[in-house]
């Protein structure tokens, strides 16, 4: 497979307990962000997304954080499960005109110990 | 649901030779992007197409080239490759500029041997 956990950042927890990845961006003027998760080979898959406008929002067993001031996001896994086990990504999408393209930060290997 | 498809899922070419990806978008997408990622890395963008126009570019190699056709579908195309083009490329595609957000595909691995 992959060597994707050579090269990024890692976060190791317990099953049972919560998880906090943190993701800086880089563009201000980005209106819409979006965390993904990727597992070994596959694509990105959606977890949650938050607008410009707000500072939170929740879904099942996750949150998104937005600090616009320091251009920082973060994503909160509650009760982390060994399945929640993949490499996140935070992505922005930048305003105006037609440049509709997704950045992506770095990402975070989550390792989730039985 | 349908769900972005790429072909195919994993290519071995030699160096110096010649690739096509193939991207087939969800249903009345009108966008598609595509993006590069080498091992551990995070995904880069590459290039991007809305109702078959290129709308946007990034740090894609003059040997790449791209389209989208008239049923939507897009191909990348890649010539004389070389040791560095393996990587995953993926295929997303969005409406409206991603304001019901962004679907990837599975991706297609690229080695180059």
């Amino acid at each position: 497979g992959e060597s994707v956990g050579l090269h990024l950042p890692t976060l190791s927890v317990q099953e049972g307990d919560n998880s906090i990845i943190n993701c800086a961006y880089s563009n201000s003027a980005s209106d819409y962000f979006i965390w993904y998760k990727q597992e070994s080979g596959k694509g990105p898959q959606f977890i949650i997304d938050i607008r410009s406008n707000m500072d939170k929002r929740q879904g099942q067993r996750v949150t998104v954080l937005l600090n616009k001031t320091v251009k920082h996001l973060s994503l909160q896994i509650a009760a982390t499960q060994p399945g929640d086990s993949a490499v996140y990504f935070c992505a922005e999408r930048g305003s105006g005109g037609s440049n509709y393209k997704l950045t992506f930060g770095k990402g975070t290997l989550l390792t989730v110990n039985p | 649901a349908a769900g972005v498809i790429q072909s195919p899922r994993h290519l071995i070419k030699e160096k110096r030779e010649t690739a096509t990806l193939k991207c087939y978008p969800i249903p009345r997408h009108d966008t598609v992007y595509w993006y590069q990622q080498g091992p551990g890395q995070d995904p880069q963008f590459l290039i991007s197409f809305y109702e078959k126009m290129q709308s946007d570019k990034g740090s894609i190699p003059d040997r790449f080239s791209a389209q989208q056709f008239s049923d939507y579908h897009s191909e990348l195309n890649m010539s004389s490759l070389e040791l560095g083009d393996s990587a995953l490329y993926f295929c997303a595609s969005s409406l409206e500029g991603g304001s019901y957000g962004y679907t990837f595909g599975s991706g297609t691995r690229l080695t180059v041997v």
